[in-house]
């Protein structure tokens, strides 16, 4: 059975840093490439982050970009989020997401809620 | 940036009709439209692909159709469980974008 499990969201405050992990089970992890999709009640289900199978391509939303790293360590069947310069809007659930051979979003973790706060 | 414009916003139906929610995507997408399910709690659940591909597990009474700029999901007869809000979702244009969902509740 396909499981992402992210973990390290929680409370940080404006300009702070938090690094999101997404442990994954139950497929050929450097198979897929993956993302992060973050949702807000406001602004509903966003792209921020994505990475290729092989770790060597990744891709950013404008919002995000020069705050955020994704990175993955295909032994450890893990993929992270550096979330750097935290602002008030990157308050979200953020969740990982596998992109299947349908090239579609086929699996998403549970989501880890993110809040920036002082 | 493609942006997704689902209506009605809100749809509240019985168990056992029929739901037609749509998708207006602000330039053509040809048929990379996919529609999610969210549950409260949950993450989002991939229902259709590529416009009209019903996911396998998906029950039949799910179907999507259209192509362009105008995409529909079909439900046709509600089960208690269909309620929910549904997503659309591109992949055809960098960044990926989605709708900003329909509630559909039990009237």
């Amino acid at each position: 059975e396909v499981q992402l499990v992210e973990s390290g969201g929680g409370l940080v405050q404006p300009g702070g840093s938090l690094r999101l992990s997404c442990a994954a089970s139950g497929f050929t992890f450097s198979c897929c490439s993956l993302h992060w999709v973050r949702q807000t009640p406001g602004k509903g289900l966003e792209f921020v982050s994505g990475i290729s199978a092989n770790g060597l391509s990744t891709f950013y939303a404008d919002s995000v970009k020069d705050r955020f790293i994704v990175s993955r360590d295909n032994s450890q069947n893990t993929l992270y989020l550096q979330m750097g310069s935290l602002r008030a809007d990157d308050l979200a659930v953020y969740y990982c997401a596998r992109i299947g051979l349908s090239d579609w979003y086929d699996y998403w973790g549970q989501g880890a809620l993110v809040t920036v706060s002082s | 940036e493609i942006v997704l414009t689902q209506s009605p916003a809100t749809l509240s139906l019985s168990p056992g009709e029929r739901a037609t929610l749509s998708c207006r995507a602000s330039q053509s997408i040809s048929r990379y439209l996919a529609w999610y399910q969210q549950k409260p709690g949950q993450a989002p659940r991939l229902l259709i692909s590529d416009a009209s591909n019903r996911v396998t597990g998906i029950p039949a009474r799910f179907s999507g159709s259209g192509s362009g700029t105008d995409f529909t999901l079909t439900i046709s007869s509600l089960e208690p469980e269909d309620f929910a809000v549904y997503y659309c979702h591109q992949r055809s244009n960098w960044p990926r974008t989605f709708g900003q969902g329909t509630n559909l509740e039990i009237k």
